[in-house]
């Protein structure tokens, strides 16, 4: 979705680094997170946030981490880059249910990274 | 944890073919979502299901959630070149953190 941004949009880096990827949404979203994607493996959650205060820890967070720092700004930052993180990375938003209970997520256009 | 199970893994048909990949969960589900991935894109939300047993359609595409909230199908009539892609359940297993488990997804070919 064009509301949902993702920077950059590939990456090469070197074992040991630390990288920052940025996702900036127009939706006005609460709700955003941090997907990676690996062949035959799904997407797997990494972190979310509900709001600015609220940080929470997904299925694989080890080695990563996350900032809030608006509500259209969340970053995953990796500390010490490894070649198993390379992989396929997603952000997402979705807003409150409202009465409907409808709560898709829509999706940044991805960032390809790859740790050498 | 909650687990989503989804298979094929992988579905090549020849383009008028009929086509349908399978969801089950490990535990009850509030509602499943299905996305669709095109080669090179995001994915992108088709439709959620919330009832037992509710059955929605979109075009060629039918969707159904089982009675016991636990599993679901995506079934697509008459592929079309254009129905390639990797095709995601999503389950959320109910409360106030809204986080979906998504299954492995089925990529599908379709042969012109």
């Amino acid at each position: 979705d064009a509301d949902v941004t993702q920077t950059p949009r590939n990456r090469i880096t070197k074992t040991g680094k630390r990288i920052m990827l940025e996702c900036s949404q127009t939706k006005g979203h609460d709700r955003m997170y941090w997907y990676r994607q690996d062949p035959g493996l799904g997407l797997r959650l990494i972190y979310y946030s509900f709001d600015v205060k609220d940080i929470n820890k997904g299925e694989i967070s080890d080695g990563y981490s996350v900032s809030r720092q608006a509500q259209a700004k969340f970053s995953l930052s990796l500390e010490s880059a490894i070649p198993n993180q390379t992989a396929l990375y997603f952000c997402a938003t979705s807003d409150r249910p409202g009465t409907s209970g409808r709560i898709e997520q829509f999706f940044g256009p991805g960032t390809r990274l790859t740790v050498l | 944890g909650q687990q989503v199970m989804q298979i094929p893994q992988y579905q090549h048909v020849q383009e008028g073919e009929d086509f349908t990949t399978y969801c089950n969960s490990s535990t009850t589900l509030s509602n499943i979502q299905w996305y669709k991935q095109r080669p090179g894109g995001h994915p992108v939300f088709l439709i959620q299901l919330v009832k037992s047993g509710e059955v929605k359609k979109q075009k060629r595409l039918t969707f159904q959630f089982g009675e016991a909230k636990k599993n679901s199908s995506l079934h697509i009539t008459a592929t079309q070149t254009t129905d390639v892609g990797t095709y995601f359940c999503a389950g959320h297993g109910g409360g106030s953190n809204y986080k979906l488990t998504f299954g492995k997804g089925t990529l599908l070919t379709v042969n012109p």
